[in-house]
């Protein structure tokens, strides 16, 4: 069974622009969550989907949102970047919910210049 | 708050040594996974494990849910045990996995 795949893996983004990250959850996952891991700051959690609905959503600004399709895929968006949005963005799927094992893809590591 | 706490922060060991990790965590928990993220940034999901103890190789995982702390066992570590050990519970307090700070363990050959 294939893994939970993230893209890229790399992106480098000017101030102000936006950008697009997107995430295969594992087949038969129907959760997908997203967290933003930075040095000092540890895993941040994002938001989470589950069928197409977004479920609950960590404290960020509205500038990171996100969506999921009918097949489970789900992509987050920032738009507006800053300095600070510079991170290692992280996908992780499970089968139901936060009661079933989640499992990561390799992340998308964003640097904001 | 609600708080995780995992101890020690860091640790540094000679390859072949065993280690214990702590978890302890704040309120009464549904369930609780420890990962494990290599230097470069895979988090591997290790246990998930509510209650009581598991096995894999050389980890183990025990979670002693009614004092509120779990324990990570790495016997005879390997360099490639290297990296970030994370615990993650899931808490009747709140809707989503609370995240602990991690512990760095650097085994060195």
């Amino acid at each position: 069974k294939a893994g939970v795949t993230q893209t890229p893996r790399y992106l480098i983004k000017t101030r102000g622009q936006q950008v697009t990250l997107s995430c295969s959850p594992i087949s038969g996952h129907r959760s997908v969550s997203w967290y933003q891991q930075t040095p000092g700051q540890g895993l941040q959690f994002l938001f989470e989907y589950f069928s197409e609905t977004q479920r609950n959503k960590g404290n960020f600004p509205g500038r990171f949102s996100g969506r999921q399709f009918s097949n489970s895929r789900s992509e987050m968006n920032v738009s507006t970047l800053e300095l600070g949005d510079s991170a290692l963005y992280l996908c992780a799927s499970s089968f139901l919910d936060r009661d079933s094992p989640l499992h990561f893809g390799n992340g998308t590591r964003l640097t904001v210049t | 708050g609600i708080q995780v706490e995992q101890s020690p922060p860091d640790l540094i060991l000679q390859e072949g040594a065993n280690s214990t990790l702590r978890c302890n965590f704040s309120d009464s928990v549904n369930n609780l996974q420890w990962f494990h993220q290599n230097p470069w940034g895979q988090l591997i999901n290790l246990f998930y494990i509510p209650s009581g103890t598991k096995q894999n190789g050389r980890l183990s995982a025990t979670t002693v849910a009614t004092e509120r702390y779990s324990l990570l066992y790495i016997s005879s570590s390997q360099t490639t045990d290297s990296g970030v050990y994370f615990c993650a519970p899931h808490m009747d307090s709140n809707y989503q996995l609370i995240w602990g700070a991690g512990t760095k363990l650097i085994i060195k050959p």
